[in-house]
């Protein structure tokens, strides 16, 4: 049960933005939202992660609808390294202090030069 | 070191044979996760440690495959018994809560293959 739907890939063009999105319509109220990338052979990388309100850092940009039904995040000048799979997942507490983040199949972002 | 270490980095095994699987994780921290990645897959959640509580195991597939944390630091899953299908990638992560916030620190995993 990923709860999480990404598009499968995605294309951009270096120095460009890139925008990806993420649906996850059955995020509970207290359901945090993380991305983590995960470039070939090495385990993945956390970049970012809000409940609601919009998340800025030095790697990206964390835009979450008012609905939390979905997100989108934001590379603001790609470059070639920026390639990788990029994660959309779902925090779940299970109990006091636990927690389950469930990862879905991901995006592969290529980025071209 | 400073990051979650894995080993043995790869492990070729034959199939029937018991194969270990190690996870040094970050100093201090309380949780640790394992999970797997089938090739072009997502990840799949197995199992969980916080602290002194009882581990979640409810994403082990079979009862192969076990865990166990000593002293709250070092973790070894073990699979009895290999199949083919174990054949994946086996990442390890730690994570220290602090004040409700969690972030997962990745390993660089074991490449498991069973022939």
């Amino acid at each position: 049960d990923a709860k999480t739907t990404q598009p499968t890939s995605m294309d951009c063009a270096e120095g460009r933005a890139a925008n990806l999105p993420c649906n996850h319509s059955t995020i509970s109220g207290n359901e945090y939202v993380y991305w983590y990338r995960q470039i070939h052979s090495q385990g993945p990388q956390y970049i970012i992660h809000g409940l609601k309100n919009n998340e800025t850092n030095e790697m990206a940009s964390l835009i979450i609808t008012e609905d939390r039904k979905s997100s989108t995040l934001i590379l603001p000048h790609a470059t070639l390294r920026d390639t990788a799979v990029y994660y959309c997942i779902v925090r779940v507490a299970s109990g006091y202090n636990f927690n389950k983040f469930y990862f879905g199949s991901g995006t592969k972002l290529n980025v071209k030069p | 070191g400073a990051g979650v270490s894995q080993s043995p980095s790869n492990k070729v095994t034959e199939k029937g044979k018991d194969v270990e699987l190690r996870c040094d994780p970050i100093s201090g921290h309380t949780a640790l996760y394992w999970y797997r990645q089938s090739l072009g897959q997502g990840l799949e959640f197995l199992i969980y440690f916080q602290g002194n509580s009882a581990p979640d195991k409810s994403g082990l597939p079979s009862d192969r495959f076990s865990a166990e944390r000593t002293g709250g630091s070092v973790s070894t899953l073990t699979i009895q018994r290999t199949q083919q299908e174990d054949s994946a990638v086996y990442l390890c992560a730690s994570s220290l809560i602090w004040d409700g916030d969690e972030k997962l620190f990745f390993g660089s995993g074991t490449q498991l293959s069973v022939l």
